[in-house]
């Protein structure tokens, strides 16, 4: 069965220090990964999207970047965090043209 | 289509009680209509989902409807428990081809009081 891992859980950062989050996948090939990003008590922003290695898309203008070095990886960074940029980040994959997204267990930052 | 608006953005109900959330999109192209459930701490979790050729798809105690001519789909959850209260997403159908992107409803924080 697949399983998706996202670390750390929680992270607590300085305004202008560096951001590496981590998603990677198990027990799938090829998939289509995702970052979202929920702010306190609000819906899903979709930030970045994957159909394959390298190929990232991005949805939202930000700070934020994301990159795919591995089919099964997916990491989201940053080079200088902003206050804004606290939340609840969600990682997600879907099969190759499967519609049905499974979320990761979170990572919940908070920038100070 | 990008949008999909969620209603109620709040909804307290007894236990054992029915609820019912509506999303209504905009893309009548959209085939693929999913709910999530989101507890507190946690990533969401897909708890039922439909296909544009199914008019109503029941799971236990939850079930979710179609209506493709009014573009609305509703979740329905019967004899609720207090382990049902989470918030609820529907999510925005994603374009036929290219790659699977889904847009989030609101969400609906429910509540079901002992």
């Amino acid at each position: 069965s697949q399983t998706i891992h996202q670390w750390p859980a929680t992270l607590v950062q300085p305004v202008g220090s560096p951001l590496s989050l981590e998603c990677t996948v198990e027990g799938t090939s090829n998939p289509n990964l995702y970052w979202y990003r929920q702010a306190a008590g609000r819906g899903l922003q979709l930030l970045f999207y994957s159909v394959g290695i390298g190929q990232i898309s991005s949805e939202v203008p930000q700070n934020l970047s994301a990159s795919r070095p591995q089919d099964r990886q997916f990491i989201l960074s940053s080079k200088k965090l902003l206050l804004s940029d606290s939340g609840f980040y969600l990682c997600a994959w879907s099969l190759d043209r499967g519609y049905e997204q499974y979320f990761g267990p979170g990572t919940r930052l908070t920038v100070t | 289509g990008e949008n999909v608006e969620q209603h109620p953005s709040t909804l307290s109900v007894q236990e054992g009680d029915s609820a019912v959330i509506k999303c209504t999109y905009s893309d009548s192209a959209s085939n693929y209509f999913p709910w999530y459930k989101q507890e507190l701490g946690k990533g969401p979790q897909l708890i039922i989902d439909i296909r544009s050729n199914v008019g109503e798809k029941k799971d236990q105690r939850i079930a979710v409807t179609l209506n493709k001519t009014a573009k609305h789909f509703s979740l329905h959850i019967t004899e609720t428990q207090p382990e049902d209260s989470a918030v609820y997403f529907c999510a925005d159908p994603p374009p036929t081809g290219g790659y699977n992107k889904l847009i989030f409803g609101a969400g609906t924080r429910l509540a079901v009081h002992p």
